[in-house]
């Protein structure tokens, strides 16, 4: 079984649209989560960490469940520029970090 | 620069041939990482270096593999003998301390022909 699942997609969206992304990790271990955006042919980004409280950065809530030992995310008012790759990042104890696959997103005018 | 560099950006090779990728990481950066992406594939971690610590070869997928961190900075990925499978891009990231965010350089292509 893989760390991290992601369901690739392709998520395509009108633009305002709301989208949502979850991701889910095996190792209950896992201390930290990441999303990362990946735009085509360009190297991973940081889009926001994901506190057990939630947290929310402008159109983009970020949420962790680890109950359930998934996380989520929560684009609003979707954009053109939004579309590009997802990734979900676990952490463990270890200091490794995981990588899903990615979700790919494409915001239609 | 302020980023993480890799060079080459674009390296095709035959297969056979041994090949070095560098990685010069943000400056002050303790840690660092190799990740390998194929086409369509999520990152597969490779190994990773803090400080001076022993670094975790863990994800390294043969003997073929190696890495060296010189000076607490730059870094080389060595591939020897290349096969095609070995085609994918190399990323490099660096964080400020040990499992803090990660950011990445632009990555190099590795092509085996």
């Amino acid at each position: 079984r893989k760390e991290v699942e992601q369901d690739p997609g392709p998520f395509n969206v009108p633009e305002g649209a709301t989208v949502a992304f979850n991701c889910t990790y095996s190792n209950s271990a896992s201390q930290s989560f990441f999303w990362y955006r990946q735009d085509c042919r360009k190297e991973p980004k940081l889009l926001m960490s994901v506190y057990s409280s939630g947290n929310e950065d402008g159109r983009f809530t970020a949420q962790l469940n680890r109950a359930s030992q998934y996380i989520s995310l929560l684009i609003r008012d979707s954009k053109l520029s939004d579309s590009a790759t997802y990734l979900c990042v676990a952490q463990n104890t270890g200091n490794q970090f995981y990588f899903g696959t990615g979700t790919s997103l494409t915001v239609i005018p | 620069g302020a980023g993480v560099s890799q060079s080459p950006s674009n390296k095709v090779t035959e297969k056979g041939k041994d090949v070095e990728l560098r990685c010069d990481p943000i400056s002050g950066h303790t840690a660092l990482y190799w990740y390998r992406q194929s086409l369509g594939q999520g990152l597969e971690f490779l190994i990773y270096f803090q400080g001076n610590s022993a670094p975790d070869k863990s994800g390294l997928p043969s003997d073929r593999f190696s890495a060296e961190r010189t000076g607490g900075s730059v870094s080389t990925l060595t591939i020897q003998r290349t096969q095609q499978e070995d085609s994918a891009v190399y990323l490099c990231a660096s964080s400020l301390s040990q499992g803090g965010i990660q950011y990445f350089g632009a990555g190099t292509r590795l092509s085996v022909l």
